[in-house]
């Protein structure tokens, strides 16, 4: 898939706990883009970056960071998972165009 | 930010027949959009774009239409097949390369 690798896949966390969620690229893409997509909002923006250590929020930021050190890693971190951070989370790369998107990780916050 | 809209979040048609699924959006700075489509466990596959500069594209079997005046896109099947089941998004880009996605319709087609 475009050579965008998620890890990991699927995770189930306990409340109040750091998770680091890491997003790989091999395309050598400029913009690089965390959703979350939950049943009835489809997919929403949480913070993107538009070249190494340049990031942005997106629309429903609060409670995630993001890093990006290099530019074939972006990391979302959640500082203390809560149970409505549970959801799909989908990263994705854009080289100017079109984005590709990730398989995905299944989060679950118990 | 933003939003931009789906009409009918579920739509089912008949093997062959052609399907229409509607978007609306709000952002009249919007320059370029993009259908995805999105299957069960998997991440939104693109489809085809459009710019603003532009009122049709086609492809195979898929074309979109844009209508500036009214900040509404639309996604044409033709014969639709049953591997088009799925969900499709409409997504609109602007400054910063900023992509948002509408809340998606979920398309099934019977056989």
């Amino acid at each position: 898939d475009a050579g965008i690798t998620q890890s990991p896949r699927h995770k189930v966390t306990e409340t109040g706990t750091p998770v680091t969620l890491r997003c790989h690229q091999t395309e050598n893409h400029r913009y690089m883009y965390w959703y979350r997509q939950d049943p009835g909002h489809g997919l929403r923006l949480i913070h993107y970056s538009y070249g190494v250590k340049d990031t942005d929020k997106g629309e429903v930021s609060d409670g995630y960071s993001v890093s990006r050190s290099k530019t074939e890693d972006f990391l979302l971190t959640l500082e203390s998972a809560t149970s409505s951070q549970t959801s799909v989370y989908f990263c994705a790369i854009s080289g100017g165009n079109e984005a590709f998107f990730g398989q995905g990780t299944r989060l679950t916050v118990v | 930010g933003e939003s931009v809209g789906l009409h009918l979040p579920t739509l089912s048609v008949q093997e062959g027949d052609n399907s229409i699924i509607n978007c609306a959006y709000s952002n009249s700075a919007s320059d370029y959009f993009i259908w995805y489509k999105q299957e069960s466990g998997k991440g939104p596959q693109f489809i085809i774009d459009i710019r603003s500069n532009m009122d049709k594209r086609q492809g195979q079997r898929v074309t979109v239409l844009l209508n500036k005046t009214v900040k509404h896109l639309s996604l044409q099947i033709a014969a639709t097949q049953p591997g088009d089941s799925a969900v499709y998004f409409c997504a609109e880009i602007y400054t910063g390369n900023q992509f948002y996605f509408g809340t998606g319709t979920s398309l099934t087609v019977i056989p």
